[in-house]
């Protein structure tokens, strides 16, 4: 199963509103970070935080990030069309090595013109 | 820098055949991990190499193999396709093998198993 699993699976919106996706993860986590994917092409890296951070800014991105609940969430404001797109989280587990980054299944985000 | 790069980029194969995808990594990285991406199954991690060494491995059956070449370009090997190989193959480069990596995808390799 997928260490990150992102909710919810598919959200549609109009242009303008905000658009918050959650991610949740099960073991502890050097860091998390957020990819964005446009229809059939690679993934581009957003953001990344680390654990002992609990928010990060980026332009229209917000990521936050609460360890106690294994939970992080990315805020879009200000949406545009230009912002549909497939978002992923991707967790790098703390397991005392090097060990693979894991993605969950993404959510895939609609904005409406 | 020129970005991570595949090829090719769309491939079409018929079942029990045998294909060989390349990716090059961002000049100067030496990770590159390679994913299959299916609608249903998300992104499945399939290996990792860091300087011409596998690091890591995912859950996929023996048919599917990699290596890693001394300038970090890296290659994976399906063979016997079936039908369920059909996906995007994506590979990701990143600048150090451990914690804390950004890693950099390609474009993707779209593969059609008919």
């Amino acid at each position: 199963s997928q260490q990150g699993e992102e909710d919810p699976q598919a959200l549609s919106i109009q242009e303008g509103e905000n658009a918050t996706m959650n991610c949740s993860y099960k073991t502890s986590i050097n860091n998390l970070q957020w990819y964005r994917q446009n229809s059939g092409r690679g993934l581009v890296h957003l953001i990344l935080i680390r654990s002992n951070e609990r928010e990060k800014h980026s332009g229209r991105l917000r990521v936050t990030l609460d360890t106690s609940k294994k939970s992080s969430s990315l805020l879009i404001t200000a949406s545009r069309a230009a912002d549909t797109a497939s978002y992923f989280c991707a967790t790098d587990p703390n397991s005392g090595g090097y060990q693979k980054v894991t993605f969950g299944i993404g959510t895939k985000l609609q904005v409406i013109p | 820098k020129a970005g991570v790069t595949q090829t090719p980029r769309y491939l079409i194969k018929t079942r029990g055949q045998q294909v060989t995808l390349s990716c090059s990594p961002i000049s100067g990285h030496r990770s590159v991990s390679w994913y299959q991406q299916t609608p249903g199954q998300g992104l499945q991690f399939l290996f990792e190499y860091f300087s011409e060494t596998q690091r890591n491995k995912g859950n996929f059956p023996g048919r599917f193999s990699g290596r890693q070449f001394s300038n970090s370009r890296s290659e994976m090997n399906v063979s016997t396709l079936e039908l369920g190989d059909s996906a995007l193959y994506l590979c990701a480069s990143g600048s150090t093998r451990g914690n804390q990596e950004t890693q950099y995808f390609g474009p993707g390799t779209r593969l059609l198993v008919l």
